[in-house]
């Protein structure tokens, strides 16, 4: 099972939206809702952004949103701030034996 | 306020078996409401899923799973790893977490990093 494709980097300058792709199979993010985002600070822990590919857990600003389109889901930052400024990682439920994968992770920038 | 901590030798020898705890407090992990679950991060790359522990049972990442065991203390509220047969490429940060029926991990642990070498 192969990580998940997102480009490695992404930059915007404070208050543009920018936008995170992340790109699957038919066997995981085109099969399934269970797509996850997660923002990773230097020598932090990964915190969960977004799940269910479009739902945002409590304290999670409005400015962090996500879709999906066929096998590509999309994490879109909007008003971007410097706090923003961190590393992005997808997941997915797969249906292979491998049953959870990630993204390859996509550093922002804010310019 | 659901925590998970880590914990555990920090250096383990080549061919030796690493062992790590994830100690869980502000909820119970055995109230079969969740999966819990261990995952590592190599310097530099990206995330990678090692298994999961579950009121069922336990799933593993298939690249791993000849070398992992994923066990729980439900009296001391805690679930462990076990990776046999280390070497350097299993040197990396490990994170216990928290994950959901929606199949998303909502906490986890502020990781713990494991050096393989002699």
């Amino acid at each position: 099972q192969s990580a998940l494709t997102q480009p490695a980097s992404v930059s915007g300058s404070p208050g543009q939206s920018i936008t995170i792709s992340c790109t699957g199979t038919s066997s995981d993010v085109g099969g399934y809702n269970y797509v996850s985002w997660y923002q990773q600070h230097p020598g932090k822990a990964p915190k969960l952004m977004i799940y269910e590919v479009s739902n945002r857990p409590s304290g999670v600003p409005d400015r962090f949103s996500a879709s999906k389109s066929g096998n590509t889901a999309s994490l879109t930052i909007s008003g971007l701030q410097a706090e923003d400024e961190a590393d992005y990682y997808c997941s997915s439920y797969t249906s292979s034996s491998t049953l959870k994968v990630f993204g390859t992770g996509t550093k922002v920038t804010v310019l | 306020q659901v925590q998970l901590q880590e914990s555990g030798p920090g250096l383990v020898k080549p061919s030796q078996t690493l062992s790590l705890t994830c100690t869980v407090s502000g909820g119970s992990i055995s109230s079969g409401s969740y999966y819990w679950s261990w995952i590592r991060q190599s310097a530099g790359k990206g995330l990678e899923w090692i298994g999961r522990f579950y009121s069922s049972g336990s799933n593993y990442n298939p690249s791993l799973k000849s070398r992992v065991t994923i066990s729980v203390d439900m009296s001391k509220n805690q679930f462990s790893l076990k990776l046999s047969s280390v070497t350097a490429a299993d040197t990396a940060m490990y994170y216990c977490a928290r994950e959901g029926w929606e199949l998303m991990y909502d906490y986890w642990g502020q990781g713990t990093l494991v050096t393989v070498s002699s």
